[in-house]
């Protein structure tokens, strides 16, 4: 089946630093989501992409739908302590198809 | 509308005995999908509705797993004889058309001792 792989599995970065996150599929996706989730809640939509070489922005947050359709990738600029979470990508087909995750740690 | 709701938020249960959760998806939402989340993993499709007719289950649903949604409303999934194996978080998400606008609740964390 469909797999989504992502990268980095964790970070950990200092607050006000830039940050960079993707993610490759076996397989081709006409839309990609990226999801944040916070401890003991439920994943919430960042953004959504919808065509090949699509940039779309949300904030701090900006995402690309890679054009060969088998990546995206996600930056948050200027880091936050609101920002730590774990960040999902995402593929729809009739359900969502999530990737593990990458687990974002700000250093006091 | 404050969104999509689960209860029990936590449900702690010794193996064997059965449990049910709630979900009440945001109204007029007519897609309701079940998703289980275990430690370090993204959350895994379990199954999903379109009004009050269940369209697709995944193999992870196992026999003892039965999910409805009788009136195309809220949802319930019923776990039978819980196992060790079914400890995670029991995600409910919502959608008015196709999946990539679904909006999830906060959990259902079970725990089988």
């Amino acid at each position: 089946g469909q797999q989504l792989n992502q990268s980095p599995q964790s970070m950990f970065i200092q607050e006000g630093e830039d940050v960079s996150m993707n993610c490759t599929s076996s397989s081709i996706f006409n839309t990609w989501l990226w999801y944040k989730q916070d401890p003991g809640e439920g994943p919430v939509l960042l953004i959504a992409l919808y065509k090949a070489g699509e940039l779309t922005s949300n904030g701090r947050l900006t995402a690309q739908f890679g054009i060969t359709r088998k990546d995206s990738f996600l930056n948050i600029s200027a880091s936050i302590p609101s920002d730590v979470g774990i960040y999902f990508c995402a593929g729809p087909d009739d359900k969502i198809i999530f990737g593990k995750g990458t687990r974002l740690h700000i250093l006091p | 509308d404050t969104g999509v709701s689960q209860n029990p938020r936590h449900k702690i249960t010794k193996r064997g005995q059965n449990v049910t959760f709630r979900c009440d998806p945001i109204s007029e939402h007519n897609r309701l999908y079940w998703y289980r989340q275990t430690l370090g993993q993204g959350p895994e499709f379990l199954t999903y509705f379109q009004n009050e007719a269940q369209l697709e289950k995944s193999r992870l649903l196992s026999d003892r797993f039965s999910a409805e949604r009788p009136k195309g409303s809220f949802s319930t999934l019923e776990i039978q004889r819980t196992e060790q194996g079914d400890s995670a978080m029991y995600l409910c998400a919502s959608s008015p058309s196709g999946a990539d606008t679904q909006y999830f609740g906060p959990g259902t964390r079970l725990t089988v001792l």
